[in-house]
């Protein structure tokens, strides 16, 4: 059973598009978080929420929008792809939003603007 | 602002000889310190956690970290690497007094380990 799944794996679009990406954890956790890796390797945050209710929202363009339908899923919606967007998008999850937490991650999502 | 820094984009050493992966950090309340292992086209797995409590922490596959408060530093070793332990490896920080409940990782740092 994977515990932190998204889909698509691979996402090749073109530039002006909009399109989707999911995720989904069968752990019963609490909290769950976007977070973006540049070609450079460089983790950042996106979004995070917890039982639904989005706690960080970090600087990214408003064309980004989570959307938790409920605890177990988190989706991330992008209008108006752009180049820069393309990056490997993993979400992940962890029992709470307290500080020693762990996180477990998905595989990935390789988004390519073309 | 926390923040963490991992000197080196990639640490070389030969199958057997010990490893050290290098992590330093910087938060206003006391730190939660994590590392994380990411193989290629994976997530990130955790590996091992600091909280409080004893300095040197055990984790997964034989990894280890010590915390030294002095030296703000947290870095991950093992003794005898394996060929396998090759891959990308993430120091991370939390600010311990819920100014903020943002994971902070550091830019990663590649072990390569030669048979």
């Amino acid at each position: 059973d994977t515990a932190v799944s998204q889909t698509p794996k691979y996402l090749v679009t073109q530039m002006g598009n909009d399109k989707s990406i999911k995720c989904e954890q069968n752990l019963g956790h609490d909290t769950m978080y976007w977070y973006k890796q540049d070609s450079k390797k460089f983790l950042k945050i996106m979004f995070s929420y917890n039982n639904k209710e989005l706690i960080i929202n970090e600087t990214v363009p408003n064309r980004f929008s989570p959307k938790s339908p409920d605890k177990a899923h988190l989706n991330l919606h992008i209008n108006s792809l752009e180049l820069g967007d393309s990056a490997v998008y993993f979400c992940a999850s962890s029992q709470d939003w307290g500080g020693g937490s762990i996180y477990t991650f998905g595989s990935g999502t390789r988004l390519t603007v073309v | 602002a926390q923040s963490v820094a991992q000197p080196e984009d990639q640490v070389n050493v030969a199958e057997g000889n010990p490893l050290t992966v290098k992590c330093t950090y910087s938060v206003s309340g006391n730190p939660y310190l994590f590392w994380y292992v990411q193989y290629p086209n994976r997530g990130l797995q955790f590996l091992l956690k600091y909280i409080t409590g004893d300095n040197l922490v055990k984790g997964s596959y034989g990894f280890e970290a010590e915390f030294n408060k002095s030296q703000t530093s947290f870095h991950l070793k093992k003794p005898s690497a394996l060929v396998s332990d090759s891959a990308l490896y993430f120091c991370a920080v939390r600010d311990g007094s819920g100014a903020t409940n943002k994971l902070i990782f550091g830019t990663g740092t590649l072990l390569a380990v030669q048979p």
